[in-house]
C-alpha cells in the first residue's frame, strides 16, 4: 500500500511568512508523529498525536509552530512568522498502534525541506 | 526529561570488519530502543529495536544489545557492506511520558 506522503516536498519562503506542511499517513495508522532534521543533523522530536486525543505539544520549538490532525488522518504543521532558524527538513511518520502500544514502528514520510530565506 | 548520547559521530570501517555504534539514556522508565537508518538524501527506516525485557536481538548481520543497569544500547553490524553506509540513529521511548527521543546520529562510512 501507500507509505506517508508529505507535501509540498521542498518550499521556499521569506522571513516572516507563515507556511503550512501537510502529511498523510499510512491508512489505518493511529498515531502521526513531526521531527524536524537540521541539516547533518538528528531528528527532533516535535509533537505526536495519538488517534483523536489532543496532543502533548511540548516539543514545539516555540509558540509559532503549531500542529493539528482532522478527522485522525491528515496532519498539517504550521510555522508562523518563519525565521532562518526555521529552515530545515520536517519529516513526518505514522505508525500503527503508537507509542502506548505494541506497534511502535515508524515510517517516515520523504520530509519536506523548508529553506527561510 | 530523557537524553540519549550516541557514539561515535562519525565511524568509518574496511569492508568486511565489524561496526559497533553505542547509545546511552538518562531515563530509566524508557523501555523501548529503535535504530533507525538514513541512506544519504532518504528517509530514515527502521533496521532493528529491542525492547527493555530482551537483552539482545539479532537480525542476520545486525544485533542490538541492551544493558539497562548501565542504560546503554549498542548496534553491530558484522561483514559490512558498502550499502551499510548511512546514518543510523539510536532512539529511546518512554512509553509513560509519550516522547521519543533520538540521538545525534553516526555517519557510517564502509571503505572498499
Amino acid at each position: 500500500g501507500a507509505g506517508v506522503s508529505q507535501s509540498p516536498s521542498n518550499k521556499v519562503t521569506e522571513k516572516g511568512k507563515d507556511v503550512e506542511l501537510r502529511c498523510d499517513p499510512i491508512s489505518g495508522h493511529t498515531a502521526l508523529y513531526w521531527y524536524r532534521q537540521s541539516l547533518g543533523q538528528g531528528l527532533e522530536f516535535l509533537i505526536y498525536f495519538q488517534g483523536n486525543s489532543a496532543p502533548d505539544k511540548s516539543g514545539l520549538p516555540s509558540d509559532r509552530f503549531s500542529a493539528e490532525r482532522t478527522g485522525g488522518s491528515v496532519s498539517t504543521l504550521t510555522i508562523q512568522r518563519t525565521q532562518q532558524e526555521d529552515s530545515a527538513v520536517y519529516l513526518c511518520a505514522s505508525s500503527k498502534g503508537g507509542l502506548r502500544g505494541a506497534q511502535e514502528t515508524q515510517y517516515f514520510g520523504p520530509g519536506t525541506r523548508l529553506l527561510v530565506l | 526529561g530523557e537524553n540519549v548520547e550516541q557514539h561515535p559521530s562519525t565511524l568509518s570501517v574496511q569492508e568486511g570488519d565489524s561496526a559497533v555504534i553505542k547509545c546511552t539514556y538518562s531515563d530509566s522508565a524508557s523501555n523501548y530502543f529503535p535504530w533507525y537508518k538514513q541512506e544519504l538524501g532518504k528517509r530514515p527506516q527502521l533496521i532493528i529495536d529491542i525492547r527493555s525485557n530482551v537483552g539482545e536481538k539479532k537480525d542476520q548481520r545486525i544485533a542490538v544489545t541492551l544493558n539497562k543497569t548501565a542504560k546503554h544500547f549498542s548496534l553491530h553490524i558484522t561483514e559490512t557492506q558498502p550499502e551499510d553506509s548511512a546514518v543510523y540513529f539510536c532512539a529511546a521511548l518512554d512509553f509513560g511520558a509519550s516522547k521519543i527521543i533520538f540521538g545525534s546520529g553516526t555517519r557510517l562510512s564502509i571503505r572498499p
